[in-house]
C-alpha cells in the first residue's frame, strides 16, 4: 500500500477484555516496529520484527502483551486482560533494510486505545 | 539519564518567525538523525534526515548536527500556522537490528 495502515483507528474496551491491534506495513518493508505513545510522553518502544521473527521484544511491558507477524507483512499486537494503564496510542512503523540496517521509519496513524 | 533529551515546550511564536528546536544525546554511537512532525491525532511524519555533522537544508527547514557536542537542531524559517505541531527528534546507531531513540517532542504553535 501507499503507507502504513493501522486498524482500528479507535478502540474502546472494558478492563479485563482482550484487544487486537493490526498493522499493515509499506509493501516491501522488512522491518516493523510497535511503539506506544501516552499523553505527554515520548514514544515507548515495544517490539521490533525483522521479517517474521522478533529479535527484540525488550519493550513489551508485561506478559499480557504479545505480537506476531505473518508472511513478512501484517502484524498483530495483542493485549490480554487490558488494564486502564494500557490506554495510549499504539503506533506501528515500518522500514526498509539498507546495507544491513534499518533507516527512515514510516509511521501509521496509530490506534487510540481507551480502557474503561 | 535518557538517551535523548528534548525540551517539551510548549513553544509559541508569531507567524514569520524563525523557530529553533533542539535535542541533545548521550550515545556517541548514534549515526543517523531524523526529525519527525506529528499533527494532533496523526502518526509522526518524517521531515528531515541526515547522517553527517553540518547542515542539511530542505525548503524552509534546516537540520543541523554537531556530533562533537552531541547536539542536533531543526530550524524553521518563515514559520507558518500550518507548522503548528509536535516535533520529535530521533536517532539510531544504524547497527544491525538497530533501535530508534526518540525525544519526547516539542509542541509548537505558530500564531497568525
Amino acid at each position: 500500500g501507499a503507507g502504513v495502515s493501522q486498524s482500528p483507528s479507535n478502540k474502546v474496551t472494558e478492563k479485563g477484555k482482550d484487544v487486537e491491534l493490526r498493522c499493515d506495513p509499506i509493501s516491501g518493508h522488512t522491518a516493523l516496529y510497535w511503539y506506544r505513545q501516552s499523553l505527554g510522553q515520548g514514544l515507548e518502544f515495544l517490539i521490533y520484527f525483522q521479517g517474521n521473527s522478533a529479535p527484540d521484544k525488550s519493550g513489551l511491558p508485561s506478559d499480557r502483551f504479545s505480537a506476531e507477524r505473518t508472511g513478512g507483512s501484517v502484524s498483530t499486537l495483542t493485549i490480554q486482560r487490558t488494564q486502564q494503564e494500557d490506554s495510549a496510542v499504539y503506533l506501528c512503523a515500518s522500514s526498509l533494510e539498507v546495507a544491513g540496517h534499518n533507516e527512515k521509519l514510516f509511521f501509521g496513524s496509530g490506534t487510540q486505545l481507551s480502557v474503561l | 539519564q535518557k538517551e535523548v533529551e528534548q525540551d517539551p515546550g510548549p513553544l509559541s511564536v508569531p507567524e514569520g518567525a524563525i523557530v529553533s528546536l533542539n535535542c541533545t544525546y548521550s550515545n556517541s554511537a548514534f549515526q543517523y538523525f531524523m526529525w519527525y512532525r506529528q499533527y494532533s491525532r496523526k502518526g509522526p511524519e518524517l521531515l528531515m534526515y541526515t547522517y553527517s555533522s553540518g547542515n542539511k537544508e530542505d525548503g524552509r527547514f534546516t537540520a543541523q548536527v554537531d556530533k562533537s557536542s552531541k547536539y542536533i537542531s531543526l530550524f524553521i524559517r518563515d514559520s507558518q500556522p500550518s507548522d503548528s505541531a509536535t516535533y520529535l527528534c530521533a536517532m539510531t546507531p544504524l547497527n544491525t537490528g538497530n533501535q530508534f531513540y526518540f525525544g519526547t517532542g516539542t509542541s509548537l504553535t505558530v500564531i497568525p
